[in-house]
């Protein structure tokens, strides 16, 4: 079945911990992106990537991190520097820009 | 970088009513796409538009890229179809992979 999945589908953890989200895909995407959404909020860009060993930050990086080694995988990490993590993440893909971008059913992380 | 407004922000319908949300941008665009982020939270792709018409059941949409704005028309509304709606855009002026989101509309269909 092709697809973006991402896991687990609900995190919880003690403040001042660092966690790992997982994003894979099985669509030969290219590009990868992780999103933040707070409740009734819209999606902010944390990071993107165009290509695997490389990435950019989006628009609230501060407290993240990711890497890209794969083509299939982009996990997110949110440090215990980001100053309020409980939040839902959607993980998406696409080939390339100018194309159609995909979800994965999102990460909902809440920091007690 | 580019600005993507939705009106309304919000809006609450009477089961099989017709409807007409706006996404206005402020730059060239390449890329236009509605999705529907339904309760549980998944973003589900409506439509790949980036330009013209186009229709999938009640639902369809058209983008007049020159004048910076697409609609998204949702006929015969049904509980169903209750979530955001969102559209996202890719800008013509530079190579960034950015994907940029307006805020939402909020559909809400009563029964």
């Amino acid at each position: 079945d092709g697809g973006i999945t991402q896991s687990p589908k609900y995190l919880f953890r003690k403040e001042g911990q660092n966690v790992t989200l997982s994003c894979e895909q099985n669509l030969n995407h290219d590009a990868m992106y992780w999103y933040r959404q707070d409740p009734g909020q819209g999606l902010r860009l944390i990071y993107y990537s165009q290509i695997v060993n490389d990435f950019q930050k989006g628009d609230i990086a501060e407290g993240y991190s990711v890497s890209r080694e794969k083509k299939e995988s982009f996990p997110l990490t949110v440090t215990s520097a980001q100053k309020n993590p409980t939040a839902f993440y959607l993980c998406a893909s696409r080939t390339d820009r100018n194309t159609e971008a995909f979800f994965g059913q999102g990460t909902r992380l809440t920091v007690v | 970088g580019i600005q993507v407004e939705q009106s309304p922000p919000d809006l609450i319908l009477q089961e099989g009513a017709n409807s007409t949300l706006r996404c206005n941008f402020s730059d060239s665009v390449n890329n236009l796409q509605w999705f529907h982020q339904n309760p549980w939270g998944q973003l589900i792709n409506l439509f790949y538009i980036p330009s013209g018409t186009k229709q999938n059941g009640r639902l369809s949409a058209t983008t007049v890229a020159t004048e910076r704005y697409s609609l998204l028309y949702i006929s015969s509304s049904q509980t169903t179809d209750s979530g955001v709606y969102f559209c996202a855009v890719d800008t013509v002026r530079s190579n960034d992979y950015k994907l940029s989101f307006g805020a939402g509309t909020t559909v809400t269909v009563r029964a």
